[in-house]
């Protein structure tokens, strides 16, 4: 099945720091999406991008389909930002559950 | 509010015995899916469902049972077959292909 690798693992910032969370995947995908989740567990949608660029306030995201990795973009970072960032994939052509990587876990420091 | 909720919030099994976990969504989703989550690990599919009456194991089916009887319910039974079932599990869904929504999630523990 498809491979999923996101990096750093780790990673830790001063507040007001930006960062950069890659996400490379093995094969071609229908469906991109990258989470947030919180520490009580909660899975957060931030983007749907199977290519292309989005943005929503601080956070941003890339998707490059046809080299095959993805990059999330936080600027400007706060406390609440803190927890693990997940990228997962799907490559079927219907609705037929997402390959998710190990995850990036943030700490953002006061 | 439109959203998804999983029932209980903490679950507690005893040796040989099976428990089901809840999830129910009021979206109006067609799709369905099951997720579990080890310490410090992504998520794996375990079932996924695209319409009622219908479902299709994921990638760790085994000791785990569903049904989708109704559009808004897709419970997840954890058989006394699952050898190692202390895990977060996390139900979504999605409108086909779409943007998958999560409940809060359910924590399993072996008693």
């Amino acid at each position: 099945g498809i491979q999923v690798e996101q990096s750093p693992p780790d990673l830790i910032l001063q507040e007001g720091a930006n960062s950069t969370l890659r996400c490379n995947f093995s094969d071609s995908v229908n469906n991109l999406q990258w989470f947030h989740q919180n520490p009580w567990g909660q899975l957060i949608n931030l983007f749907y991008i199977p290519s292309g660029t989005k943005q929503n306030g601080r956070l941003s995201a890339t998707t490059v389909a046809t080299e095959r990795y993805s990059l999330l973009y936080i600027s400007s970072s706060q406390t609440t930002d803190s927890g693990v960032y997940f990228c997962a994939v799907d490559q079927g052509g219907g609705a037929d559950g997402l390959t998710f990587g190990k995850g990036t876990h943030l700490i953002i420091q006061p | 509010d439109g959203g998804i909720t999983q029932s209980p919030k903490y679950l507690f099994r005893k040796e040989g015995q099976n428990v089901t976990l809840s999830c129910e969504q009021n979206l109006n989703h067609d799709a369905m899916y099951w997720y579990r989550q080890d310490p410090g690990q992504g998520l794996r599919l375990i079932y996924y469902s695209q319409i009622v009456n219908d479902f299709q194991k994921g990638d760790i089916a085994e000791g785990y049972s569903v049904s989708r009887e109704k559009k808004e319910s897709f419970p997840l039974t954890v058989t006394s077959a699952q050898k190692n079932p202390t895990a977060f599990y996390l139900c979504a869904s999605s409108i086909g292909k779409g943007t998958q929504y999560f409940g809060p999630g359910t924590r399993l523990l072996v008693l």
